[in-house]
């Protein structure tokens, strides 16, 4: 299995300004992800991280909106830009596993007033 | 486009009556396929993987079904204690499309003691 950190667990944001989540795994995983919950919702996949590459977006999602960083096999980093009331959600890190498991962080409850 | 879809979206039963949630998938080429439970305020815990070449998986009270050629799969859950109540999620993995995660949009549990 995985453990899998994320900072901030809740925040509060002006509109207009930006804010960072760091996702720290215990172990080097090949692949980590970033997803987006919207209140009573389900999960969208953000985008793929990518070490040492930019990361792939799902249709809908753009790098402008959403830099990520991925400097190693255990760090990732994932920019809300120019946040609006529409960008209150839980984020969530997720990492691929052995045996293809797919495990979560605890998620990031942004709320933007 | 994969499509997943939880029936019912919610569901209300006493304590000590048998659980039985629904997943349904539109692309049978699923890689495996994974049951979540989120507990409110909360990330996302795996509770099931079952590869695609396998018919079912069991972990104590929890059991979970594969027809990939039906495109379904069933979560039974025996016995539902109060502590059971939570939105389980069902989410396919296709790895031709980078091991991503499609999920369910879920179920609502309520264990009424």
């Amino acid at each position: 299995s995985a453990v899998i950190s994320q900072k901030p667990s809740r925040d509060i944001c002006q509109r207009g300004t930006s804010l960072t989540i760091q996702c720290q795994v215990d172990s080097q995983v090949t692949m980590m992800f970033w997803y987006r919950q919207q209140p009573g919702q389900s999960l969208t996949l953000i985008a793929t991280a990518n070490q040492g590459s930019e990361a792939t977006y799902e249709s809908g999602f753009v790098i402008d909106k959403f830099p990520i960083s991925r400097p190693n096999l255990t760090f990732s980093t994932l920019t809300v830009s120019n946040m609006s009331p529409e960008d209150s959600s839980i984020y969530l890190c997720s990492v691929l596993s052995s045996g293809n498991t797919i495990y979560f962080g605890e998620g990031s409850w942004l709320t933007v007033v | 486009k994969q499509e997943v879809t939880q029936i019912p979206a919610a569901l209300s039963v006493p304590e000590g009556e048998n659980l039985v949630l629904n997943c349904s998938f539109t692309d049978s080429a699923i890689y495996n396929l994974q049951w979540f439970r989120q507990d409110p305020g909360k990330g996302l815990t795996s509770l099931l993987l079952i590869q695609s070449s396998q018919r079912e998986q069991t972990s104590g009270r929890l059991n979970a079904s594969l027809d990939k050629s039906s495109g379904r799969s069933t979560l039974y859950i025996a016995a539902s204690q109060p502590g059971d109540s939570a939105t389980y999620l069902c989410a396919v993995m296709i790895k031709a499309a980078g091991n991503k995660l499609t999920f369910g949009g879920g179920t609502r549990v309520l264990v009424k003691p």
